[in-house]
């Protein structure tokens, strides 16, 4: 596709449920990340993807927490029994691979609410 | 201490203005430097790209790397109303990004 595209764009769920979030990134990118951001704070690392390595997953906040990318292209990141503090904006970015003068590229994120 | 700190503000200038947004850093590892704009409710758009001290130009925006001080700039010339945004820096290691928390920036007609 042109850009990174993320679904839902908003996400507002009942604590204790799960939640899945969506990132499709720019096609031929091999790299994949996930970041949360929160008011007033910067991006928070999650986890990379890259190509079919292992990924990194050493950003995780808690087991709650997991993502997979399924044939080295779309991401899903599942958040289970959510929790009042998982409120944030989640943010794919992808960049052509991971190491070389890489770039970033950012969806627009999901804002998700969790009443 | 953050790897990255980066000046809070908010800033509000009069249009025209030249705006200097800063960043600096612990990590003698980081390679790259990067600044992102971010509208609200989109995600960071990237800005500028450097990898080397020193000064590099596109448009009305320069950015600006002193490795030795730790410290990067972005500076934006005859800024414009749809310069507000909040503007993030980030660096590099190759393979582990890294971003301050933003600076917002309001530029009045």
């Amino acid at each position: 596709g042109a850009g990174v595209s993320q679904s839902p764009s908003n996400k507002v769920t009942e604590k204790g449920k799960d939640v899945e979030l969506r990132c499709d990134p720019i096609s031929g990118h091999t790299a994949l990340y996930w970041y949360r951001q929160s008011l007033g704070q910067g991006l928070e690392f999650l986890i990379y993807f890259q190509g079919n390595s292992a990924p990194d997953k050493s950003g995780l906040p808690s087991d709650r927490f997991s993502a997979e990318r399924t044939g080295g292209s779309v991401s899903t990141l599942t958040i289970q029994r959510t929790q009042q503090e998982d409120s944030a904006v989640y943010l794919c970015a992808s960049s052509l691979q991971v190491g070389v003068n890489e770039k970033l590229f950012f969806g627009s994120g999901t804002q998700l609410s969790v009443l | 201490q953050k790897e990255v700190e980066q000046d809070p503000g908010p800033l509000s200038v009069p249009e025209g203005a030249i705006v200097s947004l800063n960043c600096t850093y612990s990590n003698s590892a980081f390679q790259y430097f990067m600044w992102y704009r971010q509208y609200s409710r989109k995600g960071p758009e990237l800005l500028m790209y450097t990898y080397s001290s020193g000064n590099k130009e596109d448009g009305r925006f320069t950015a600006q790397v002193d490795k030795s001080s730790k410290y990067i700039s972005l500076f934006i010339r005859d800024s414009q109303p749809s310069d507000s945004a909040t503007y993030l820096c980030a660096m590099s290691t190759g393979n582990q990004f890294y971003f301050g928390t933003g600076t917002s920036l309001t530029v009045i007609p």
